[in-house]
């Protein structure tokens, strides 16, 4: 079964600084897709960004981009010139390309950023 | 813009009940999901489904039941509430398996309080 790791419960960081929140996987598979996503205080978890595996090149949404490196099992994000809309928690996430289209969550990260 | 409607923001119950949570989608999904978020545990998959009257358990169904009449409605059924099911309900729903690469999209949860 596949996991997911996100080694760091909590991070802070200045606003308009850059930050980068870890995000670790377990998986046998080669071909699936990595999600990250941003939970506000108002709950509703909002799609960030995406990645699918096949591809080499890192996605890219405006401030937010990734860092895939397939054979250390590593999806990292991160979030360039931090605004105070940013304060979330951030859940990674991983989906089989094959079978069903379940989510696997990691345990998120708090992000709280400091004016 | 997707639409995933839960039908309480807040809920709270008493050890025993019989417990529904509702879940609406006005996107003509054919998947739909419910997850369980707790501190430090992430989002758990409860149950999915993955077409009307289907469903599949997901990682922790124990105490749980899913109904999914129609398209747009997912119901998540707590049996015999227990004071461990007390929690965060989140519904999501994404479009079918030919479209692997489609995120889902989140509910704005249900905060469910077992007295």
């Amino acid at each position: 079964a596949q996991t997911v790791t996100q080694s760091q419960p909590e991070m802070s960081v200045q606003e308009a600084e850059t930050v980068t929140l870890s995000c670790t996987y377990d998986t046998s598979e080669s071909d699936y897709y990595l999600f990250w996503y941003k939970q506000p205080p108002s709950r509703q978890m909002i799609l960030v960004i995406r990645q699918e595996a096949y591809k080499q090149q890192n996605a890219t949404e405006n401030r937010f981009s990734v860092n895939f490196q397939k054979a250390a099992k590593s999806f990292s994000l991160k979030i360039s010139d931090s605004q105070l809309g940013d304060a979330a928690m951030y859940f990674c996430a991983y989906r089989s390309r094959q079978g069903a289209q379940k989510l696997v969550f990691g345990q998120g990260t708090r992000l709280t950023i400091n004016p | 813009d997707v639409k995933v409607t839960q039908s309480s923001r807040y809920l709270v119950k008493r050890t025993g009940e019989k417990v529904f949570l509702e879940c609406v989608q006005d996107m003509d999904h054919e998947n739909m999901f419910w997850y369980r978020q707790d501190p430090g545990l992430g989002l758990r998959l409860i149950y999915f489904s993955y077409d009307v009257k289907m469903k599949e358990k997901g990682d922790i169904p124990e105490g749980y039941s899913v109904s999914r009449e129609k398209k747009e409605r997912f119901s998540l059924i707590l049996e015999s509430a227990s004071t461990n099911q007390t929690s965060m309900y989140l519904c999501a729903s994404s479009r079918g398996t030919a479209i692997r690469n489609q995120p889902q999209h989140f509910g704005d949860g249900t905060r469910l309080s077992i007295l």
